[in-house]
């Protein structure tokens, strides 16, 4: 079945630095990638979606010049958190767009900035 | 805008006591009803997928019905390795380039199945 490989599952930083999230489809190709947001009991927040090769979509309230996303291949898409700070703690998921209707999600990493 | 509000927000079973979880959508064209578990520290995983009114699926314990603003998921039976969030979402029609197909999640069920 499709496979979304996230890494790294965990990352603690220190205020006012990056950290890059991977996000890669092992067994297809992604032409489609979703980014989400999960604050502690509460449910999936779509942040971007990013489509190989071009820019990403930004939802509403989401800074672009915060979380940078980059859609290299049919395979990796990236999220950079730039100049992290406390509030910007959160798990991350990705998901990968298989097909038409087929949507499978990566494991999550769990970001503390400290 | 895509709206999905799921409930209850919590639920506590007992082992065997079987019971539904429900999830009321407003979408303009509905693509797709997903149903998710996702347990803690974990990204969703896949139930099913719901297209059309009065369609149904199954997996083990659990079942899923869709009708024209709703669907339930049923479990019948419960265990306590069910326990977990459970996420409806739906997908809407791509439009204008922009949608990109993406799922708009409820806020989720948390089931808890006592041994």
């Amino acid at each position: 079945g499709a496979v979304v490989s996230q890494h790294p599952s965990w990352v603690i930083c220190k205020s006012g630095t990056s950290v890059k999230i991977e996000c890669r489809s092992l067994d297809f190709q992604a032409t489609t990638m979703f980014w989400y947001r999960q604050f502690p009991k509460q449910s999936l927040m779509l942040m971007a979606t990013s489509n190989e090769g071009s820019k990403a979509t930004y939802e509403q309230g989401v800074e672009k010049d915060k979380f940078l996303i980059n859609h290299a291949s049919l395979t990796l898409s990236t999220l950079t958190v730039t100049s992290a700070h406390p509030e910007d703690s959160s798990f991350y998921i990705c998901s990968a767009r298989q097909g038409i209707y087929g949507y499978t999600f990566g494991s999550g990493t769990r970001l503390t900035v400290v | 805008e895509d709206q999905v509000t799921q409930s209850p927000e919590a639920l506590r079973l007992q082992e065997g006591e079987s019971s539904s979880l429900n999830c009321s959508y407003t979408v303009s064209g509905l693509r797709g009803l997903f149903w998710y578990r996702q347990d803690p520290g974990k990204g969703p995983e896949f139930l099913f997928t719901l297209y059309s009114a009065g369609e149904e699926k199954e997996k083990e314990r659990l079942k899923a019905t869709l009708t024209k603003k709703e669907s339930f998921l049923h479990i019948t039976a419960p265990k306590p390795e069910d326990s977990a969030t459970y996420l409806c979402a739906v997908q809407a029609p791509v439009t204008g380039g922009t949608s990109y197909g993406k799922l708009t999640f409820g806020q989720g069920t948390i089931l808890t199945v006592h041994p």
